[in-house]
């Protein structure tokens, strides 16, 4: 069975970091894209980033919204993808997501049950 | 910037034929996809490819595309299927992933 658990979510002020954590298991991790997709409260989904993996060179892609203070990594020995967020705003505050690709080739077809972000001062 | 929309809310009684929209200018050169989110809950993903539909998915969610628009049908809607319910896509280059806003449906 597929499992995808999210952790490290919690209170932060503005312009700080956090670092969230999606433990992978039940499938090859290795084999699998991976996606970060978040929710504020009450608003619908934003894909946030995406992480490829070793076929593809492990690229990165990421939402305008967020490129250049998120940073995407995966490591496959411990079947674990992470998302580093930085100078972070009221804005980013959200459950965020962790998916995988169904057989390998479409979008979120698995989901973890989220992580809930609050930035606030 | 790119946009799926979606009509905010849709109201059906039980038993009876369910639409959901989404319009986009790309949707004629790129797949939608369809997922599910019941309140509280990780969202699911119910259609792929436009028109496909995962296992264990219930054959009474069907969906079509067809030009600008992709529409996600539920025959025969149930309470359960009261949800709210994501298009998703990509741009016509596929570097921006966007989520259309969602509907709302309700079924009583």
């Amino acid at each position: 069975e597929v499992q995808l658990v999210e952790s490290g979510g919690g209170l932060v002020q503005p312009g700080g970091s956090v670092r969230l954590s999606c433990a992978a298991s039940g499938f090859i991790f290795s084999d699998h894209y991976m996606d970060w997709v978040r929710q504020a409260p009450g608003k619908g989904l934003e894909w946030v980033g995406r992480s490829r993996k070793k076929a593809n060179s492990y690229t990165t892609e990421y939402a305008a919204s967020v490129k250049g203070r998120f940073t995407i990594s995966r490591d496959d020995s411990k079947n674990s993808l992470y998302l580093q967020m930085n100078s972070l705003k009221t804005e980013d505050t959200a459950v965020y997501f962790c998916a995988r690709d169904l057989n390998g080739s479409y979008p979120f077809g698995y989901w973890g049950q989220g992580t809930l972000v609050t930035v606030s001062s | 910037s790119y946009e799926l929309t979606q009509p905010p809310s849709v109201s059906v009684s039980p038993g009876q034929t369910a639409r959901i929209t989404c319009s986009g200018d790309a949707l004629p050169k790129k797949y939608a996809y369809w997922y599910q989110q019941k309140s509280g809950q990780a969202p699911v993903l119910v259609i792929y490819e436009d028109s496909k539909r995962p296992s264990g998915i219930p054959e009474r969610f069907s969906a079509s595309s067809s030009g600008t628009m992709a529409t996600l049908t539920i025959s025969g809607a149930q309470v359960e299927d009261e949800a709210a319910y994501y298009c998703y896509s990509t741009d016509s280059s596929g570097n921006h992933r966007i989520f259309g806003g969602g509907t709302k449906l309700t079924v009583l």
